[in-house]
């Protein structure tokens, strides 16, 4: 069965160091979200992509954080700098359509310390 | 006000109990609604998704929307301690809206 992949699965880093996390989407998926989910907390959309056209970005703090999808496929979330409130589950998203069904990849843990 | 609420829980319920877990969401022209279900440490996994008033059966899962009331539920019978995790719900203000609204989720355990 095909799956979200994402990498890394963990990542431990300091406060104002760089981060960056891949997702690769199901094949033929078009729709590609990102979501970053903290503890005890339901996910939050940071980023939505259509192909390689960002759809929603309302959510995403663009001060220190970028996305890209750049041949509509797989996607890069880069933090920078990384802040302390920044620790959380990073969850990666995609589906046929805007209006199919969302599938999750396993999510990447950021810790900064 | 959050635009999706659940009761945090934790809900805990005997081995083979009928689980009820509830959602309320505040945007009137929301149109689909999920369930998903958490288990520590992983992703969501989508169980349950609905789009019109009324009852929706699949297995021991049941899903319940009343748009009128803003109320959508999820209820399990025969709950198994496999069951026990954290089920968020969702919501989606059209059918091709793509994003989706999360609450924070029910935690349910389910004792044998």
């Amino acid at each position: 069965e095909a799956e979200v992949a994402q990498s890394p699965r963990y990542k431990i880093t300091e406060k104002s160091q760089a981060v960056a996390f891949w997702c690769d989407p199901i094949s033929g998926h078009a729709t590609l979200y990102w979501y970053r989910q903290i503890l005890g907390q339901g996910p939050e959309l940071l980023v939505q992509f259509q192909d390689e056209s960002v759809v929603d970005d309302s959510q995403l703090p663009k001060d220190r954080f970028s996305a890209e999808r750049l041949k509509g496929v797989d996607s890069t979330l880069k933090i920078q700098p990384a802040e302390l409130g920044d620790s959380a589950m990073y969850l990666c998203a995609s589906s046929l359509g805007r209006a199919d069904t969302q599938y999750f990849g396993p999510g990447t843990r950021l810790t900064v310390l | 006000q959050k635009e999706v609420e659940q009761n945090s829980g934790p809900l805990s319920v005997p081995e083979g109990a009928i689980a009820s877990l509830n959602c309320t969401y505040s945007d009137r022209v929301s149109q689909s609604f999920f369930w998903y279900r958490q288990y520590s440490g992983k992703s969501p996994e989508l169980i349950m998704s609905i789009y019109s008033n009324g009852d929706k059966e699949d297995g021991r899962f049941t899903a319940q929307l009343n748009k009128a009331s803003q109320y959508v539920s999820l209820l399990i019978r025969d709950s198994q301690p496999s069951d026990s995790a954290t089920y968020l719900c969702a919501v989606k203000r059209g059918t091709n809206a793509g994003k989706s609204t999360f609450g924070d989720g029910t935690t349910l355990t389910v004792k044998p």
